[in-house]
């Protein structure tokens, strides 16, 4: 079963200018995080936000929570070439072990 | 830095093989998992380990088994691999966060292809 699913599917960018995807899930949610992965290898964390928090920032990226809409964005300002990859977003009911991934939005930033 | 260490990169069977794809940690975290990552449908879960001995089935289990003898490490076996198992697998384990969150490291990912 999906819980997470992201939104473009894929995105292509300039250099320099900012990138915004977005995370839907159906479930009451304990956290949401994001996850990114370079092509072709495993994925890497990059923030959490728990339910009772509404954004959180850390360096260029920028995370909301709207419980309410079952909703989440990532923002990342300033795109570089090097964030290309695709990027995840994982959400857990509370009590539970295991996160369910979304299917990612493929992120391309050009040079 | 902590690792998660997958035994191989890419690797090719034969359809009907027995298969043990591997999976080591070094953080020593309880909470072991394997998925698998096939474009359009992101990663879905085959089985997770929450301690030593002890696992459950994910989301799609059928077709493999798993072993975790010891807590480091997590096997993913392939009893008699197929062709629609070709994927790219995926090792991860969890340390709380606290709070229920859960910080999961994973592996570099294994890419399997059934011949």
């Amino acid at each position: 079963s999906q819980q997470g699913e992201e939104d473009p599917q894929a995105l292509s960018i300039q250099e320099g200018e900012n990138a915004t995807m977005n995370c839907s899930y159906k479930t009451s949610i304990n956290n949401l995080q994001w996850y990114r992965q370079n092509s072709g290898r495993g994925l890497v964390h990059l923030i959490l936000i728990r339910s009772n928090e509404r954004e959180k920032h850390s360096g260029r990226l920028r995370v909301t929570l709207d419980t309410s809409k079952k909703s989440s964005s990532l923002l990342i300002t300033a795109s570089r070439a090097a964030d290309t990859a695709s990027y995840f977003c994982a959400t857990a009911n509370s009590g539970t072990y295991k996160y369910i991934f979304g299917t990612g939005t493929r992120l391309k930033v050009l040079a | 830095d902590v690792k998660v260490t997958q035994s191989s990169r890419y690797l090719v069977k034969r359809t009907g093989e027995k298969v043990f794809l591997e999976c080591v940690q070094d953080m020593d975290h309880e909470n072991m998992f394997w998925y698998r990552q096939d474009p359009g449908l992101g990663l879905r879960l085959i089985y997770f380990s929450y301690d030593v001995k002890m696992k459950e089935k994910g989301d799609i289990p059928e077709g493999y088994s798993v072993s975790r003898e010891k807590k480091e490490r997590f096997s993913l076996i392939l009893e008699s691999a197929s062709t629609n198992q070709t994927s790219m697998y995926l090792c991860a384990s969890s340390s709380p966060l606290g709070q229920g969150a859960k910080n999961y490291t994973f592996g570099s990912g294994t890419r399997l292809t059934v011949v």
